[in-house]
């Protein structure tokens, strides 16, 4: 079973540029999310969806978009990266909403220059 | 908002010693409580949750937890550790107003010394 995978696993980028990171589960999860994770701070939510065509901002969406066009895919799109954008992200998904059951994939390492 | 701390960043053990690392949320109502584990290169999984019922919850790996209300409490225990539990271990809660907004804590570092 694939689970949640996120791509691609590393990344750096110069500041201005713009990228997406994908993320892909298989398991019919409706609820998906995007977390940082930053020494010291633990996991931070940026975005989140609880189905196709809904999302929502968590508690650090600054600088980042996401779209949820199929059950899917929940891709993360920084639009002009910076610096303070440096951190590992972690997609993850949940059968159901309000479990708190979080299925995480492997992460995605950015460093901005 | 609810927020989750937890007390230690770095716990240093040799094999056999026992285990608690502290959690504690701010938030009134009903909550859910987790804590998740991320092992050396790993993604996170779940290590074991409380949603009601029994405050001493039984993990995977010989972990448990005991929620303790009174205290805002939920702190991990394990009665001997292992060369295989080095990771990094995050509390989370969940309340009933977050709609699946998990919030984490900080992170412990658990390093175990053969």
């Amino acid at each position: 079973n694939a689970g949640v995978t996120q791509t691609p696993k590393f990344q750096v980028l110069k500041t201005g540029q713009s990228m997406t990171l994908q993320c892909a589960q298989d398991m019919n999860h409706e609820y998906m999310s995007w977390y940082r994770q930053d020494p010291g701070m633990g996991l931070r939510l940026i975005h989140y969806s609880v189905g196709a065509g809904i999302t929502d901002q968590g508690e650090v969406p600054n600088g980042y978009n996401v779209s949820r066009s199929t059950t899917e895919d929940f891709p993360l799109r920084l639009l002009s990266a910076a610096p303070s954008q440096t951190s590992v992200y972690f997609c993850a998904s949940s059968r159901i909403v309000r479990t708190g059951e979080l299925f995480f994939g492997e992460g995605s390492r950015l460093t901005v220059l | 908002a609810q927020s989750v701390s937890q007390h230690n960043h770095h716990v240093i053990l040799s094999e056999a010693a026992s285990l608690e690392l502290g959690c504690n949320y701010s938030y009134g109502g009903t909550v859910n409580l987790f804590w998740y584990v991320q092992y050396p290169g790993q993604h996170l999984q779940l290590l074991l949750k409380y949603f009601s019922g029994d405050p001493l919850v039984k993990g995977i790996k010989g972990f448990e937890a005991e929620f303790i209300k009174s205290k805002f409490s939920f702190n991990l225990r394990k009665p001997s550790v292992q060369w295989s539990d080095t990771a990094e271990y995050f509390c989370a809660v969940l309340t009933r107003t977050s709609y699946g907004k998990l919030t984490f804590g900080q992170g412990t570092i658990l390093t175990v010394h053969p």
